[in-house]
């Protein structure tokens, strides 16, 4: 059974750009949530859907964004990107919500210069 | 707004020890809580999920426990090999309604050979 996979594995952008990852779910989890990890402020959550739906979302400012898809897939956005984005962004996939095992993607580290 | 202590922060040990990591959190109003591991520049690997029922689950040489009254969970790692070498980290959910986790801060193992 294939795991969560996220895409790209790296990506280097410029300060000002914007940028799109990709998260797909192990096959027929219906909630995907986001993470930015940083040595700094360690994981800390971005937002959450649940079948197309935004259930939660954290505390970054409106330049990150997401969506899911009607597959599960989700993407998220940062636009206007600045240097302290930089960070391994991680993806989460549960069957449900509550009570059941995340699992996490290997995640896309961003570096912004 | 919820904090979540790790305590050791890092922690070295010879191989064939048995050791304890402790997770603590200032609201004992969590929902359950999840152990992952994360390998250097990887992404997290669940370990234990305890529900929101459990007090206790176990996974081969691992074990968590979940006290909530006393905001505490614990993992214990019998017979440590040099492949445990790697970060803990402890992650609850507050509620039933997402998968939004608060992540603790990680505990960085080292198992000498």
């Amino acid at each position: 059974k294939a795991g969560v996979t996220q895409t790209p594995r790296y990506l280097i952008k410029t300060r000002g750009q914007q940028v799109t990852l990709s998260c797909s779910p192990i096959s027929g989890h219906r909630s995907v949530s986001w993470y930015q990890q940083t040595p700094g402020q360690g994981l800390q959550f971005l937002f959450e859907y649940f079948s197309e739906t935004q259930r939660n979302k954290g505390n970054f400012p409106g330049r990150f964004s997401g969506r899911q898809f009607s597959n599960s897939r989700s993407e998220m956005n940062v636009s206007t990107l600045e240097l302290g984005d930089s960070a391994l962004y991680l993806c989460a996939s549960s069957l449900w919500v509550g009570n059941t095992e995340a699992f996490f993607g290997q995640g896309t580290r961003l570096t912004v210069v | 707004k919820q904090e979540v202590t790790q305590i050791p922060a890092a922690l070295s040990v010879p191989e064939g020890e048995n050791l304890v990591l402790n997770c603590s959190f200032t609201d004992s109003a969590i929902y359950n809580l999840q152990w992952f591991r994360q390998d250097p520049g990887k992404g997290l690997t669940s370990l234990l999920l305890i529900q929101s029922s459990q007090r206790e689950q176990t996974s081969g040489r691992l074990n968590a426990s979940l006290d909530k009254s006393s905001g505490r969970s614990t993992l214990y790692i019998a017979a440590s090999q040099p492949g445990d070498s790697a970060t803990y980290l402890c992650a609850f959910l507050r509620d039933n309604y997402g998968q939004n986790f608060v992540f603790g801060p990680g505990t960085r193992l080292s198992v000498l050979p």
